[in-house]
């Protein structure tokens, strides 16, 4: 969705070395979100951003931090990636009127 | 905790038949989701549902949802090849402090077939 930019779409990395996905909005929406995508779980919540600074712990969230330092950025780190967390990362914004979704970033650790 | 189970997990369908995918969500909500993923894309909304008895279609695809039940269903009429994808609900969290956190069913990967 062009409201939504995740940065990268597919990356590939070690286990044991830091990643950082982005998530950029231009939608100015308040709520942010971090979920992953596994086959037979669907999305599951990760991280969330309720403000600048405001963030909260999802249903999966170890292994994971998050910051948001403005509006329109909201960042997923994995400090020291495993195999586990190979999976497609899905942020999105919500607002009073739904929810957009970005186009994923595919992530392998190998 | 709210969860959400969605039946069947797959389903293959014949072209031109008619079926329901159904959502149960264990915790009352006042919101339910329905959205369509293809194949390494992102999520695409279908349908929400604000309230009991609701009732929205959009070509082959009609959805409802009954809060008493805590049930929404998905009725897929006459198939059409183009309808394969996964279909996922999703059901807005409950409470004063859900900043609108979304609990998904696993979805249900449709093939349709000739």
């Amino acid at each position: 969705d062009a409201g939504i930019t995740q940065s990268p779409r597919h990356k590939v990395t070690e286990t044991g070395t830091p990643v950082t996905l982005r998530c950029h909005q231009t939608e100015n929406h308040r709520y942010m979100y971090w979920y992953r995508q596994d086959p037979g779980h669907g999305l599951r919540l990760i991280h969330y951003s309720y403000g600048v600074k405001d963030t909260d712990k999802g249903e999966v969230s170890d292994g994971y931090s998050v910051s948001r330092s403005k509006t329109e950025d909201f960042l997923l780190t994995l400090e020291s990636a495993t195999s586990s967390q190979t999976s497609v990362y899905f942020c999105a914004t919500g607002s009073n009127y739904g929810y957009t979704f970005g186009s994923g970033t595919r992530l392998t650790v190998v | 905790e709210l969860k959400v189970e969605q039946n069947p997990l797959f389903l293959s369908m014949q072209e031109g038949k008619n079926y329901t995918i159904y959502c149960n969500y264990s915790t009352t909500s006042d919101r339910l989701y329905w959205y369509r993923q293809d194949p390494g894309k992102s999520l695409e909304s279908l349908f929400v549902l604000l309230s009991n008895g609701a009732v929205k279609q959009e070509g082959r695809l009609m959805a409802s949802l009954d809060t008493k039940a805590r049930l929404s269903t998905l009725h897929i009429t006459a198939a059409v090849h183009d309808l394969s994808a996964t279909y996922f609900c999703a059901v807005a969290n409950p409470g004063g402090t859900s900043y609108g956190k979304l609990t998904f069913g696993q979805g249900t990967i449709l093939t349709v077939h000739p």
